[in-house]
């Protein structure tokens, strides 16, 4: 069974500039969540999407928002790129909405912002 | 509002020694546990889960751990650290909104 992929692997963007990450879960797994890794800032959670719709967004600024698609596979915008947006994002998938559901997670994507 | 703690930034052991890791969180509700393992340039692996079944769960690799409730807490064991066992080790907690709290991880580092 495939894991959860995410592409591309790395991404360099310049300040200003737009970035478009994308996950694709766990076949089956219709919820999709989104979290950044950022040095000393630790996880922090981003977007979460079930059933193509969003159901939560973390303590993030508008500028970064997302969708999922009808085969439940994801993307990340991130707008108006600055600095401290480098990071590693992680996307995972679980099989439902149920809290005790574990998320398995993608390698990730690094974006570094020159 | 949910909320984990891990207790050690750093945890250095010898290969063949005892793991502890540290994790104490906080729930006004029943809490749904993970702990989870992160290798250089990898994403999360999960090691084990606790949802309120058995307060000891086994999970990968010889991992272990033991949800108290009385100390809020969900320390991760492994009775023998293999040098493979380095990496950084994440608990988090799951949060209604289908989200996951995480610690600010430990790494693990292991002397042969």
């Amino acid at each position: 069974e495939a894991g959860v992929t995410q592409s591309p692997t790395h991404l360099i963007k310049t300040r200003g500039q737009q970035a478009t990450l994308r996950c694709s879960p766990i076949s089956g797994h219709t919820s999709v969540y989104w979290y950044q890794q950022a040095l000393g800032l630790g996880l922090q959670f981003l977007l979460w999407y079930d059933e193509g719709e969003e159901r939560n967004r973390g303590n993030f600024p508008p500028r970064f928002s997302g969708r999922q698609f009808p085969n439940y596979s994801s993307e990340l915008n991130v707008n108006a790129l600055e600095l401290e947006d480098s990071a590693l994002y992680l996307c995972a998938s679980s099989g439902g909405r149920a809290s005790n559901q574990p998320q398995h997670f993608g390698d990730g994507t690094r974006l570094s912002i020159l | 509002a949910q909320s984990v703690t891990q207790l050690g930034s750093h945890v250095s052991v010898s290969e063949g020694a005892l793991v502890l890791l540290r994790c104490n969180y906080s729930s006004s509700v029943p809490p749904y546990l993970f702990w989870y393992v992160q290798y250089p340039n990898q994403g999360l692996q999960l090691l084990l889960k606790y949802t309120s079944a058995a307060t000891l769960v086994k999970g990968i690799n010889g991992f272990e751990a033991e949800f108290k409730k009385s100390e809020t807490s969900f320390h991760l064991t492994k009775p023998s650290a293999h040098m493979s066992d380095a990496a950084e080790y994440f608990c988090a907690v799951s949060v209604w909104q289908g989200n996951l709290i995480f610690g600010k991880g430990t790494k693990l580092s292991v002397k042969p």
